[in-house]
């Protein structure tokens, strides 16, 4: 069954550092990918998604995600994070014989110390 | 343009009852999906609907239930409820279907207590 795999559980940092959140999932096919952000209180935001075309994607508040094929991952990454980052990241996967089904990971619950 | 809105917010039932949940999606958009989110097992995908067709199911007992209008506004349905039902319950929506620029858009969700 196909699956996507979050390393990280939970993530502190203090502000301007740099931020990468890995994510991997398990199957050989055609793929969308995504990366939602939950912010605390809020509900599920699209941060950014890859469809094909430049495997490097951006997508809002400066967040920036690189789909490496071989590697079956689409790690996450900011250059200087803000207080304001922190919430729940979800890395998410389409793939191409379940329609709509987005399967998530188990999220990483990312914590910028001001 | 709105976006996805769900109704009730917040419901309270007791084991045993059963629960009806609303979906609008944002205009235009054509497929509803459903979600459970718990702090134990994290968002799990319950099924999809588009065009009044549910075109995939999740690994949930038959008390899920959901169907879609014509106007694409959905509902899901659980019967019998345990305690164990007790979650977040979100409904995405997108313009189409599969890989075909399927980006879901999230609405608040509902947030179901059994007792």
């Amino acid at each position: 069954a196909q699956s996507v795999s979050q390393h990280n559980h939970h993530v502190i940092l203090s502000e301007a550092a740099s931020l990468e959140l890995g994510c991997n999932y398990s199957y050989g096919g055609t793929v969308n990918l995504f990366w939602y952000v939950q912010y605390p209180g809020q509900h599920l935001q699209l941060l950014l998604k890859y469809f094909s075309g430049d495997p490097l994607v951006k997508g809002i508040k400066g967040f920036e995600a690189e789909f490496i094929k071989s590697k079956f991952s689409f790690n996450l990454r900011k250059p200087s994070v803000q207080w304001s980052d922190t919430a729940e990241y979800f890395c998410a996967v389409n793939v191409d014989n379940q329609g709509g089904k987005l399967i998530f990971g188990q999220g990483t619950e990312l914590s910028v110390k001001p | 343009k709105a976006g996805v809105t769900q109704t009730p917010r917040y419901l309270i039932k007791t084991r045993g009852q059963q629960v009806t949940l609303s979906c609008s999606p944002i205009s235009g958009h054509r497929s509803v999906s459903w979600y459970q989110q718990t702090p134990g097992q994290g968002l799990q995908f319950l099924f999809e609907y588009f065009s009044e067709t549910q075109r995939n199911k999740g690994n949930f007992p038959g008390r899920f239930s959901g169907r879609q209008f014509s106007n694409s506004r959905s509902e899901m349905n659980v019967s019998t409820l345990e305690l164990g039902d007790s979650a977040l319950y979100l409904c995405a929506s997108s313009l189409l279907s599969g890989l075909a620029g399927n980006e879901q858009y999230f609405g608040p969700g509902t947030r179901l207590t059994v007792t």
